[in-house]
């Protein structure tokens, strides 16, 4: 069974530093994975999706890269805004076999950027 | 284009009460999903619809939860009777297709007392 886990469960951070956050899954046979980021009281929106094929995706500011061999990814912001303040959620879809393809979703890491 | 849409957005009440939720998938959107989400923890998924047949709903609670996607767009969620563990946000999702990306309605909040 894939579980996915994100650690920190929170992280505060200042104004313009550089972070990165971390998603480890536990079964490396996978057909995506997604960052979403989630603000309060509102849906998912989805950030970026990196394909079991691909290592990395970009867009702007935001940068995410998939290991698949030692079962982690990591979304890097640069130079963090307060805006960029929410909770961020990995997710993987296990491989075609295994079920529907399914988001299997981390606890999140609730991040707040300080003015 | 317009996202999907969930109602109603809040919702409030007593334990063995019913309650059912409505969601429109964005147009053209084959795959409909409904996730709960408990405070804390990532969404877990409820049910998965193909156009308006079930994928997947093994994680549904079916002696309580129901859903349908009637003419494979609008789907209702329901909860009869509701538990005090069913307080969560539930979360429609949709996609043109399995495996693709998926959008997210705003969810509907739902507090069992």
């Amino acid at each position: 069974k894939q579980e996915v886990t994100q650690i920190p469960a929170a992280l505060s951070v200042p104004e313009g530093e550089n972070l990165v956050l971390n998603c480890s899954f536990t079964d490396s046979a996978i057909y995506n994975l997604q960052w979403f980021r989630q603000d309060p009281g509102k849906g998912l929106t989805s950030l970026l999706l990196i394909q079991s094929s691909q290592r990395e995706q970009t867009s702007g500011r935001l940068n995410a890269s998939l290991d698949k061999s030692s079962g982690r990814s990591t979304l890097y912001i640069a130079a963090s805004q307060p805006g960029d303040s929410a909770t961020y959620l990995c997710a993987v879809i296990p491989s075609w076999g295994q079920g529907a393809q399914k988001l299997v979703f981390g606890q999140g890491t609730r991040l707040t950027i300080n003015p | 284009e317009a996202g999907v849409a969930q109602s109603p957005r809040y919702k409030i009440i007593e334990k063995r009460q019913s309650v059912a939720f409505w969601c429109n998938p964005i147009s053209g959107h084959a795959t409909l999903y409904w996730y709960q989400q408990i405070l804390g923890q990532g969404p877990k998924l409820l049910i998965q619809f193909q156009n308006n047949g079930v994928v997947d709903d093994s994680q549904l609670p079916k002696d309580r939860f129901s859903a349908e996607r009637l003419k494979g767009v609008d789907s209702t969620l329901k909860i009869q009777p509701a538990k005090l563990e069913d307080s969560a946000v539930y979360l429609c999702a949709s996609s043109l297709n399995r495996g693709e990306t998926q959008y997210f309605g705003p969810g509907t909040r739902l507090l069992v007392l």
